[in-house]
């Protein structure tokens, strides 16, 4: 079936570094622009970034924008989250999301970043 | 950016009955190209990712159910629960991909009362 997967989240020190990926299964992966979404604990829903399907265009909200980074691999049907300086309030659960004219109509279960020394 | 502001922040209602959220952007969502409002309703209930349950401000995701509607225009929405089930006790996001970046409202609790 469709669907999205996360991986690579984890308790890391301010000032370190993750990636996290996403693995898709189920569509055509280069057709889509797939997104980040993160949600801080007991918070609501931040737009983070976006990658065209091509993986040539990206966008970032100012909250990461300069620390994280996002790429994809079409021919493994994976995308990628490169997230440095990490800071506190960069805590919570890291969804992709599959966009549908921007809004997101699939979404994986999420992987969570903790950042605390 | 667009600033998404729900209303309210939570609220009760008891089994069968309706249920009303309110959903304001700062500026319209509503091109002018082919006349729709970039507009979605999520539904989260706790420990799963949001589902999407309305599209174009009232356009209903495949599979929800018709108690569900969406309504409104330009800056002001709602999402309107017609009768409420204990299956609809959870947290509904509106969100906007008028632009980047894309923003969502605060979110609104529903209960039961």
């Amino acid at each position: 079936q469709v669907q999205l997967v996360e991986s690579g989240g984890g308790l890391v020190k301010p000032g370190g570094s993750l990636r996290l990926s996403c693995a898709a299964s189920g569509f055509t992966f280069s057709d889509y622009y797939i997104n980040w979404i993160r949600q801080a604990p007991g918070k609501g829903l931040e737009w983070i970034s976006v990658i065209n399907p091509s993986g040539t265009n990206t966008n970032y909200a100012d909250s990461v924008r300069g620390r994280f980074t996002i790429s994809r691999d079409n021919a493994r049907n994976s995308m990628f989250l490169q997230m440095n300086s990490l800071r506190a309030d960069d805590t919570g659960v890291y969804y992709c999301g599959r966009e549908y004219w921007g809004a997101f109509d699939i979404w994986g279960q999420g992987t969570m970043v903790t950042v605390s020394s | 950016d667009i600033v998404m502001t729900q209303s309210p922040d939570s609220l009760a209602v008891s089994l069968g009955e309706r249920a009303t959220i309110n959903c304001r952007s700062s500026q319209s969502v509503l091109h002018s190209s082919n006349n729709r409002n970039y507009l979605t309703w999520y539904q989260q209930k706790p420990g799963q990712p949001p589902k999407p349950l309305i599209y174009w401000a009232s356009t209903r995701e495949s599979g929800v159910p018709d108690r569900f509607s969406g309504s409104g225009s330009g800056t002001d929405f709602t999402l309107t629960i017609s009768s409420l089930q204990a299956e609809d006790v959870a947290v509904y996001y509106c969100q906007q991909y008028y632009s980047l970046p894309r923003t969502f409202g605060q979110g609104t609790k529903v209960e039961l009362k």
